[in-house]
């Protein structure tokens, strides 16, 4: 059974602080990607990554970064969160290029104060 | 960039069809997608068409792709309550690794 966790179901930080969201696959899948989902915006991506140590901007990247160090780990980081990045965070990976299958995490629930 | 458009809400009464429409902007999609979120809950795979297809149909799901007007649809037949949740249309351009999501509409199913 396919399986991308997320280290936190909920999460509550503080303006200023650095924030880390950890996604796991075990699908030995090439790509992984992060996006956020806000009510009547749908799903934006931040980042996405093709291998290890290799990442790619998205649609909204400002304010994150991303790390991938190993194959099976995608590191979102919010360098000093802010209020406007209370939002819930999705995690995606899948295979190659083309028509290959998103498999998703539950989510990361992100409240900033 | 591509632009992936849903309407945000859709209810119907349970038995009844329901029927989920998504537009895009970008001809070079290659496959079109559709995703559901149930509560508390990342999204799954529901069904997905290439873009030579004008449908395809899969038991209660039918996708209905009219490329020349860049719209798709999604037709759940016998609509249960247990099928109330946010459907997500996405397109893949090209030989692309990401997608492009829409807003996602909220299906809610009424007794």
């Amino acid at each position: 059974d396919v399986k991308v966790t997320q280290s936190s179901r909920y999460l509550v930080k503080r303006t200023g602080e650095k924030v880390f969201l950890e996604c796991v696959q075990d699908m030995d899948h090439e790509n992984m990607f992060w996006y956020r989902q806000d009510p009547g915006l749908g799903l934006r991506l931040i980042y996405f990554s093709y291998d290890v140590k290799m990442k790619e901007k998205g649609d909204i990247p400002e304010g994150y970064s991303v790390s991938r160090e190993k194959k099976e780990r995608f590191s979102l980081i919010l360098e000093s969160a802010s209020t406007n990045q209370t939002s819930m965070y999705l995690c995606a990976s899948s295979q190659g290029q083309g028509i290959h299958e998103q498999y998703f995490g539950p989510g990361t629930r992100l409240t900033v104060t | 960039g591509e632009d992936v458009e849903q309407s945000l809400f859709l209810s119907v009464r349970e038995g009844d069809s329901s029927v989920i429409n998504c537009t895009y902007t970008d001809s070079s999609s290659t496959y079109l997608y559709w995703y559901k979120q149930e509560p508390g809950a990342g999204l799954q795979l529901l069904t997905y068409i290439f873009s030579n297809m004008d449908m395809k149909q899969d038991q209660r799901l039918t996708v209905l792709l009219n490329k020349k007007d860049k719209h798709l649809s999604l037709r759940i037949a016998d609509t249960q309550t247990g099928d109330s949740a946010i459907y997500f249309c996405a397109d893949l351009l090209g030989s692309a690794r990401q997608l492009t999501f829409g807003s996602g509409t909220q299906l809610t199913v009424l007794p």
